[in-house]
């Protein structure tokens, strides 16, 4: 079965600093992954998506992401925190031609710091 | 014009209520979801429609009944509410079939009291 494991259920960075969000997978075949963030009483807007083409992936709001097979990891990095970061982050896992569900990790929550 | 829209927003009632919340999305996706998001943030998913047809249905109460009168649309029926489905449910919907991200709804925050 497939799952998601973010560590750290909160993460704390001053601004300018930069950004790790720690997301680790299982899964028994190829995976998508996704990340969305969600603001205060918002929905969940993607973040960026791995599908199998590149490893490293860009999505919006200058965050990246780095598909490590080998590790099972699809981190979420950010050079430079903005105070407009501080939001809930979700990594989010779904198997190629497999299961319709998203099934997402517990969430990490950002805090900025001025 | 938004993409996956919700009814209501905010929704409070008393135990032992009926209530149902509305979704719709105007992206001409096949296939919709319902997740639970609880108090500690953590997301579920609850059921899944492909082109009216369920085809995933969690360990949800049996009080709890989808239903897709078509593509575009996703209701949620909640029969006889206890304080324990207090929570945040989500709408979503996705293009084709285990391919590609979920867009989701604004949610509907139900309180049960």
């Amino acid at each position: 079965a497939q799952s998601v494991t973010q560590l750290g259920s909160h993460v704390s960075v001053s601004e300018g600093a930069l950004v790790l969000l720690r997301c680790n997978y299982s899964s028994s075949v190829p995976p998508y992954l996704f990340w969305y963030v969600q603001y205060p009483n918002q929905g969940l807007q993607l973040l960026l998506k791995y599908t199998s083409a590149a490893t490293l992936v860009k999505g919006i709001n200058g965050f990246e992401a780095e598909f490590k097979k080998s590790e099972t990891s699809f981190h979420l990095t950010k050079p430079s925190a903005h105070m407009s970061d501080a939001a809930e982050y979700f990594c989010a896992v779904r198997n190629q031609g497999g299961s319709e569900k998203l099934v997402f990790g517990k969430g990490t929550k950002l805090t900025v710091n001025p | 014009d938004t993409a996956v829209s919700q009814t209501p927003k905010y929704l409070v009632t008393q135990m032992g209520n009926d209530k149902s919340i509305k979704c719709e999305q105007n992206l001409g996706h096949d296939t919709m979801y319902w997740y639970k998001q609880d108090s500690k943030k953590f997301l579920k998913i609850m059921f899944s429609y492909n082109n009216k047809e369920l085809i995933i249905n969690e360990t949800v109460p049996n009080r709890f009944s989808p239903k897709s009168p078509d593509k575009a649309h996703l209701n949620l029926h909640i029969n006889s509410l206890e304080l324990g489905d207090s929570a945040v449910y989500f709408c979503a919907s996705s293009q084709a079939r285990g391919t590609t991200e979920a867009f989701f709804g604004q949610g509907t925050r139900l309180t049960v009291v």
